[in-house]
Order: C-alpha cells, then structure tokens, then sequence
C-alpha cells in the first residue's frame, strides 16, 4: 500500500507553461513534506519542502500547496522550461524520531516542449 | 560545498556474487540513509543510522546488512546477488533539526 500517492505519473507541457503535480498521503504523523527532482542517472535534490503549518510556499518559479485537512499537496511549476524536463518526486517524512525516513510518491516524468 | 559521496559510481557483479557500496556523508550530518531505486521506481528506503546506531529499516532483503564506522562513512553489504538487485543504489545525509536530506549521486549495480 502507497503511503504516498502521486499524479499524474507523466506530463507534457509548452515552454512557458505551468506543470501541476499533485499528492496525497495517508499517515496523520507526516509533517514534513519535500519535493525532490531528478535526472536521469543521478540522485534527487532537493527542490523546496513544506510544513503543515502553512498553506503555501513559493521559491522562484515554483510553489507548493498544501491542504492539511484533504491530506493533500501539490508542485506548481510556472513559467516551465526546458531544463525543468525531469522527473520529480514528492515525499513525506515524519520528525518524531531521529532517522526519519522519506516516503517518496511513484513520481512524475515532466517533459517541457520547447 | 561538500556532497554525499558514493562510491564505486558503476559496479557489474555476477549472480551469488557479494558486492559493499560506500557513502560518506556531509560533515557534521548526524543520519545516513540507503535507498534502492529501480527502473522507473520511486526511491524504496532500505535502512538509515542515527550516530552510527541503526534507527530505522524498511524493505531490505536479509541478503543486505549496512554498518556506519567511526568516521561515519557507511557501507552497504549486498551477499547472494539477484538479477532483481539491479538497480540504483543511493545513500543520503541529513542533520537532525535540519531540512532536507542531500543525495548522492548513486551506485548503479548491474547483476548479470
């Protein structure tokens, strides 16, 4: 069972437009949640995280959504490019113990079509 | 600044054959992480330590055991090799308190 549940699995978008992203998860103990984008053959980084205790956050060109009550969060991505083409990845993670894993979502594959 | 390091990048072995994976974290970082990552597959975690104490494991195959060192360097011990043991292999450092965790760049291991 996927802690973590992430749409659509692909997305094609025109240069300039916005790519959505959307998550949800199960587990009431999550409280932190990042979203990581990778390239082929290398590791995720780290792209921006969010907290419960806001409903929005925005870095540059993307923002993420959260609602508490719904359980669920999303990545907007404006004003997309064509380096942004990658596949991206929310998480969850709980801090009630120290090693707190992440639960990654299946991911995203973002294709920005010059 | 100073990243996870992994190493070896690329590694073939032969069924039943052992292979260790090495991930030094970030300095200072407190956490190590192992996730394996199979084609087109989100990241499955395997096992992390906290302070070079084993915190927390997931789905890893009693084939695998990982230790973290005084220095904090960490290895993963893969014994009985599979075809299904293919698969990108990443480690990853965090500081409790922190934010966010920092990858490194993978081991790829290919079992033939």
């Amino acid at each position: 069972q996927q802690q973590v549940k992430q749409s659509p699995q692909s997305l094609i978008v025109q240069k300039g437009g916005i790519s959505i992203i959307n998550c949800a998860y199960e587990n009431t103990a999550f409280d932190y949640f990042p979203w990581y984008q990778q390239f082929p053959g290398k590791g995720p980084a780290l792209l921006i995280a969010i907290r419960p205790d806001v409903s929005e956050k925005k870095e540059g060109r993307f923002t993420i959504s959260f609602n508490k009550s719904a359980k669920q969060f999303s990545l907007h991505i404006m004003d997309s490019q064509p380096g942004d083409s990658a596949t991206y990845f929310c998480a969850a993670s709980s801090n009630e113990a120290a090693g707190n894993k992440l639960t990654f979502g299946g991911g995203t594959r973002v294709l920005v079509k010059p | 600044a100073a990243g996870v390091i992994q190493s070896p990048r690329h590694l073939i072995k032969e069924k039943r054959e052992t292979a260790t994976l090495k991930c030094y974290p970030i300095p200072r970082h407190d956490t190590v992480y192992w996730y394996q990552q199979g084609p087109g597959q989100d990241p499955q975690f395997l096992i992390s330590f906290y302070e070079k104490m084993q915190s927390d494991k997931g789905s890893i195959p009693d084939r695998f055991s990982a230790q973290q060192f005084s220095d904090y360097h960490s290895e993963l011990n893969m014994s009985s090799l599979e075809l299904g043991d293919s698969a990108l292999y990443f480690c990853a450092s965090s500081l409790t308190g922190g934010e966010g965790y920092t990858f490194g760049s993978g081991t790829r291991l290919t079992v033939v």
